[in-house]
């Protein structure tokens, strides 16, 4: 069975600073892993995902994340926060099938 | 070009009455998926249905629930007889024609409240 772990229901980190939101999983096979954001009243949208190939993922606004298999950690990562960013955040895992398992989300909030 | 679309975006109902959540898929999208997110837990999927086919209903509570995806029209989650425990955010997502790896694309969901 498959499972995600988001640590830290809430973050905040001053603007210009590091974001690092944690994310592991466990699955018995090869997964596909993906970070979505959601902003106040709107869907969920796709930020970057790992299915095969590099490790290293980058996505849109310049978070990235790295897939790490011995640790089975994927982890999303900006090196400076802007206020913008302030959001939720999910992690997601799949076997490469229509069933994605969501960890509990992440509220990232900046501050001035 | 339009996203997702749920609708009604908030949905108030008493103990017994029925719920209607709909969801019209992005343009040219085939595919959709029914997940629901219970307070303070991750979003749980539900329903997989292609036009006029449910494919998995596996993550449905066996009794009240129901799920279509006509020809025409939007994709409806159907909950009668609603209890406090259905209180939650229904999101629905909808991927292209084709192998079912392709990415989902999420609506800003409904979140519903049973008093």
């Amino acid at each position: 069975a498959q499972s995600v772990t988001q640590l830290g229901s809430h973050v905040s980190v001053s603007e210009g600073a590091l974001v690092l939101l944690r994310c592991n999983y466990s699955s018995s096979v090869p997964p596909y892993l993906f970070w979505y954001v959601q902003y106040p009243n709107q869907g969920l949208q796709l930020l970057l995902k790992y299915t095969t190939g590099a490790t290293l993922v980058k996505g849109i606004n310049g978070f990235e994340a790295e897939f790490k298999k011995s640790e089975t950690s994927f982890h999303l990562t900006k090196p400076s926060a802007h206020m913008s960013d302030a959001a939720e955040y999910f992690c997601a895992v799949s076997t490469g099938t229509y069933k994605y398992i969501f960890g509990t989300g992440t509220r990232l909030k900046v501050l001035a | 070009n339009a996203g997702v679309m749920q609708n009604p975006r908030h949905l108030v109902r008493r103990r017994g009455q029925e719920a209607r959540l709909r969801c019209s898929p992005m343009k040219g999208h085939s595919h959709v998926y029914w997940y629901r997110q219970l307070p303070e837990e991750g979003l749980k999927f539900m329903v997989y249905l292609q036009k006029e086919n449910i494919i998995d209903e596996s993550g449905m509570p066996k009794e009240r629930f129901s799920a279509e995806f006509p020809k025409e029209g939007p994709s409806i989650l159907r909950i009668q007889q609603v209890v406090r425990g259905d209180s939650a955010a229904y999101f629905c997502a909808s991927s292209p024609p084709g192998f079912y790896q392709e990415t989902q694309y999420f609506g800003p969901g409904t979140r519903l409240l049973v008093l």
